[in-house]
């Protein structure tokens, strides 16, 4: 089974700090996504990734930026955290079983900027 | 901009009824997926439909594909309390390219005892 693992079930952070929220996958999936998930906005999409180093802005981008040094971890950074970044983050990871697309999700980081 | 309308968003009923949750789009899709969430936890996959008219069925779970591959829908039969949880509906789309998921906003269900 797939397995994506984020390193922090919560987390609660300032207003103004640098924010830093891990994700690995231990599939070789080339392609990795950050959403958050929002009451009544179901799932946005950050950003995504399609190969190390390479990463490109989702719907929502603004305030957020991403690093993938290597295949299998894929971190989303909040340069200065805001109130309204309190959400819960969901990451990805994009496999093709039997040739379908099928993402694979992480249990969820719920991050509370205070 | 594909965009995926779920109803209802939000849904209570008895444990032992019947409940059918729709999936609506004005655009085609190549294929449809169906996750649960369930507190506290990411998404998991259920179901996949390629073809349109096609059927699924995953015990008291039935997942249709409309013909012309624009809509789902999702009835469970006996609802069950372990079939709470949030539902979500996927298109992917038929261009290439990592961001070919398109997600509904999801149907809110609670089974009661």
């Amino acid at each position: 089974d797939v397995k994506v693992t984020q390193s922090s079930r919560y987390l609660v952070k300032r207003t103004g700090e640098k924010v830093f929220l891990e994700c690995v996958q231990d599939m070789d999936h080339e392609n990795m996504f950050w959403y958050r998930q929002d009451p009544g906005l179901g799932l946005r999409l950050i950003y995504f990734s399609y190969d190390v180093k390479m990463k490109e802005k989702g719907d929502i981008p603004e305030g957020y930026s991403v690093s993938r040094e290597k295949k299998e971890r894929f971190s989303l950074i909040l340069e200065s955290a805001s109130t309204n970044q309190t959400s819960m983050y969901l990451c990805a990871s994009l496999g093709t079983p039997g040739g379908v697309r099928a993402q694979h999700f992480g249990d969820g980081t719920r991050l509370s900027i205070l | 901009t594909q965009l995926l309308e779920q109803s209802p968003q939000f849904l209570s009923i008895q444990e032992g009824e019947n409940l059918t949750v729709y999936c609506n789009s004005s655009s085609v899709f190549s294929s449809l997926q169906w996750y649960r969430q369930e507190p506290g936890e990411g998404p998991v996959l259920l179901v996949t439909v390629v073809t349109g008219g096609e059927v699924k069925k995953l015990k008291r779970l039935t997942f249709q594909f409309g013909d012309a591959r624009k809509d789902s829908s999702l009835h469970i039969t006996a609802a069950q309390p372990g079939d709470t949880g949030l539902y979500l509906c996927a298109g992917v789309g038929s261009g290439g390219g990592a961001d070919g998921l398109t997600f509904g906003k999801g149907t809110h269900l609670i089974i009661q005892p």
